[in-house]
């Protein structure tokens, strides 16, 4: 079975610009969680979508929005890229189905350069 | 606001020495509390987890850990670690919200 994928890997940005990262989840999750890791750092809670509803969202600009898809894939878009937002971008999948004392599964994340 | 402090930014160990990696966390309520590992060029991977029950709870790769309430810690364990268990660990901590807050992760290396 696949894990998750996220696209692209790699993504070069340049200040001012909009970027759109891709996430799809296990199947059979509903339950996808964005993560923003800056070099150093452990990740930071972003967003978290179930059922294509927003159910958590962290202390991030509203430059930062995302969404999901019937097909529970999800997208992060970021607004307005500053040299800040350089990060690895992780999302999580898990299949909530079971409850909310479900493990989640990570994928490689995307790693962004705002240059 | 829950938080998580991980004590050991970089631990270096020989192989075959004990490991004992620290993660105190803060939140007042019921806690769901995780170890991840991230190996050179892979994606973070569970290690371990406690949502209830026995406090002592034993992951993959012989890796353990011990839940105590009372000093809110759940610090990771391993007899003896090998070459392989080189890589960054994560505590992280789930409160009701089901938000995850991560801490900032410990660089593990094993000299050979």
């Amino acid at each position: 079975d696949a894990g998750v994928t996220q696209s692209p890997t790699h993504l070069i940005k340049t200040r001012g610009q909009h970027v759109t990262l891709r996430c799809s989840p296990i199947s059979g999750h509903k339950s996808v969680s964005w993560y923003q890791q800056v070099l150093g750092q452990g990740p930071q809670f972003i967003f978290q979508y179930y059922e294509k509803e927003e159910r958590g969202r962290g202390n991030f600009p509203d430059r930062f929005s995302a969404r999901q898809f019937p097909n529970y894939s999800s997208e992060l878009n970021v607004n307005a890229l500053l040299l800040g937002d350089s990060a690895l971008y992780l999302c999580a999948s898990k299949d909530a189905g079971k409850g909310m004392n479900t493990e989640a599964f990570f994928g490689q994340g995307t790693r962004l350069t705002v240059v | 606001a829950q938080s998580v402090s991980q004590h050991n930014h970089h631990v270096i160990l020989s192989e075959a020495a004990s490991l004992e990696l620290g993660c105190n966390y803060s939140y007042g309520g019921t806690v769901n509390l995780f170890w991840y590992v991230q190996y050179p060029g892979q994606h973070l991977q569970l290690l371990l987890k406690y949502f209830s029950g026995d406090p002592l709870v034993k992951g993959i790769k012989g890796f353990e850990a011990e839940f105590i309430k009372s000093k809110f810690s759940f610090n990771l364990r391993k007899p003896s670690v090998q070459w392989s268990d080189t890589a960054e660990y994560f505590c992280a901590v789930k409160g009701n919200a089901g938000k995850s807050t991560f801490g900032d992760g410990t660089t593990l290396t094993v000299k050979p």
